[in-house]
């Protein structure tokens, strides 16, 4: 079974610093897909950043990137230059190969200004 | 906004009654994804309907239910409610091309309270 861990429910960062947010996951597909997601006190979902299991490259999104390493099955979300807007829910999920998705349980980041 | 429609914003009711929930997707999209989010707690997938057809199940529960209509709205009905039911319900579409679901965009959710 699939199962998405985020083992920091809460993190706080200063405005303009950096931080890492961490997600583990355990599958036995070869073929996914993973993403973050983040949702603001408003608790709209909204997507930060998508990646493609079989691409090496990490991707990026402006202020966001991602450190991706299959074989430790590990997927963490570096936010660059934060900013207030940043404070949020973030959620680590996995989208397996029959279109299932899981989600992390969540981490709550707290930009300070 | 994304796009996707929900209705209605909240609902309340009482244990053992029966609601819907209500979808709209995205113009052009086929996908519908129907998700829980109970109290501080990340998503539980519940189902997936493309193009009318259920297309992946997730932890949904017998007594709830799913259809999509085929001007592609979509409709979660939660029956004999427990307690426990209490959540945000999400609606999220895609384009889906493929295998895969690209990227998903969600509406802002129904919050049902059980009393």
């Amino acid at each position: 079974a699939q199962t998405v861990t985020q083992s920091q429910p809460e993190m706080s960062v200063q405005e303009a610093e950096t931080v890492t947010l961490s997600c583990t996951y355990d599958t036995s597909e070869n073929n996914y897909y993973l993403f973050w997601y983040k949702q603001p006190p408003s608790r709209q979902m909204i997507l930060v950043i998508r990646q493609e299991a079989y691409k090496q490259q990490n991707a990026t999104e402006n202020r966001f990137s991602v450190n991706f390493q299959k074989a430790a099955k590990s997927f963490s979300l570096k936010i660059s230059d934060s900013q207030l807007g940043d404070t949020a829910m973030y959620f680590c999920a996995f989208e397996s190969n029959f279109n299932k998705f899981y989600f992390g349980s969540g981490t709550k980041l707290n930009v300070k200004p | 906004d994304s796009g996707v429609t929900q209705t209605p914003k909240h609902l309340i009711t009482a244990t053992g009654q029966r609601v819907t929930l209500r979808c709209s997707p995205r113009s052009g999209d086929l996908s519908v994804y129907w998700y829980q989010q109970s109290l501080d707690q990340g998503l539980q997938f519940l189902i997936h309907y493309y193009n009318g057809e259920e297309r992946a199940k997730g932890n949904i529960l017998e007594r709830f239910s799913a259809q999509q209509f085929p001007d592609l709205h979509s409709e979660l009905n939660l029956s004999s409610l427990e307690l426990g039911d209490s959540a945000l319900y999400f609606c999220a579409s895609s384009v889906h091309s493929g295998e895969w679901s690209n990227e998903q965009f969600f509406g802002p959710g129904t919050r049902l309270t059980v009393l």
